[in-house]
């Protein structure tokens, strides 16, 4: 079981838009920053969001994160086939002194 | 280019080890804290282990905690892990990860393509 909670999946018709949530502690998204990566299938994981909000260079501004108390949120707009995919959040958690991950969520358009 | 290689994953038998290599490439390797995830065979990503630029601190979750290490050679742009005491469990997807500029640890902006461990007897 993870430490951060995500829905396994989520999903909507092309150009819709979703949200997914991933639900943490004080111990770390209360106390951290928290990233976000999407994980094609077959390929390794890529960053796509990071500081909660923020977006790498190249990152369309489709994709946005959102972070409030112990919980944080990403949404992606216009949802394209090439969005189907793995989304994991990420941070640090002080009482583990550990990387923590969510159990990933399955984007379908 | 800015890239990661991982090797020297395979088969492996129980309570067998294993040594995994991260070569970088295409930027200051030696600027940057380095972190390996895995994933094992269709689950999701866990975090394994962390070493800052200068190897000074490290970190790692608790379920490699003692069995596993965590080394780089910043001479040779290359990161370790080497794994003793192999379970089942262990069996995943290997990645080598750069952390970007700063202190967040999670914050991995560059990926390998990841090495394969199997452990089996």
């Amino acid at each position: 079981q993870s430490v951060l909670t995500q829905p396994p999946s989520v999903s909507a018709a092309p150009g819709q838009k979703v949200t997914i949530s991933c639900s943490g502690s004080s111990s770390n998204i209360g106390n951290d920053y928290v990233s976000w990566y999407q994980q094609l299938p077959g390929t390794a994981p890529k960053l796509l969001i990071y500081d909660s909000d923020k977006r790498p260079s190249g990152i369309p501004d489709r994709f946005s994160g959102s972070k409030s108390g112990t919980s944080a949120t990403l949404g992606i707009t216009g949802l394209q086939t090439g969005d189907e995919a793995d989304y994991y959040c990420g941070t640090w958690d002080t009482s583990l002194s550990s990387g923590v991950f969510g159990g990933g969520t399955k984007v379908t358009v | 280019e800015v890239q990661l290689v991982e090797s020297g994953g395979g088969l492996v038998k129980p309570g067998g080890s294993l040594r995994l290599s991260c070569i970088a490439s295409g930027f200051s390797f030696t600027s940057h804290t380095m972190n390996w995830v895995r994933q094992a065979p269709g689950k999701g990503l866990e975090w394994v282990s962390s070493l800052t630029s200068s190897s000074f601190y490290k970190h790692y979750a608790d379920s490699v905690k003692g069995r596993f290490t965590i080394s780089r050679d910043n001479a040779k742009n290359s990161l370790y892990l080497q794994m003793n005491s192999l379970r089942v469990e262990d069996t995943a997807v290997y990645y080598c990860a750069r952390v970007g500029e700063g202190i967040q640890v999670m914050i991995m902006d560059v990926w390998g393509q990841g090495t394969t461990v199997t452990v089996a007897s």
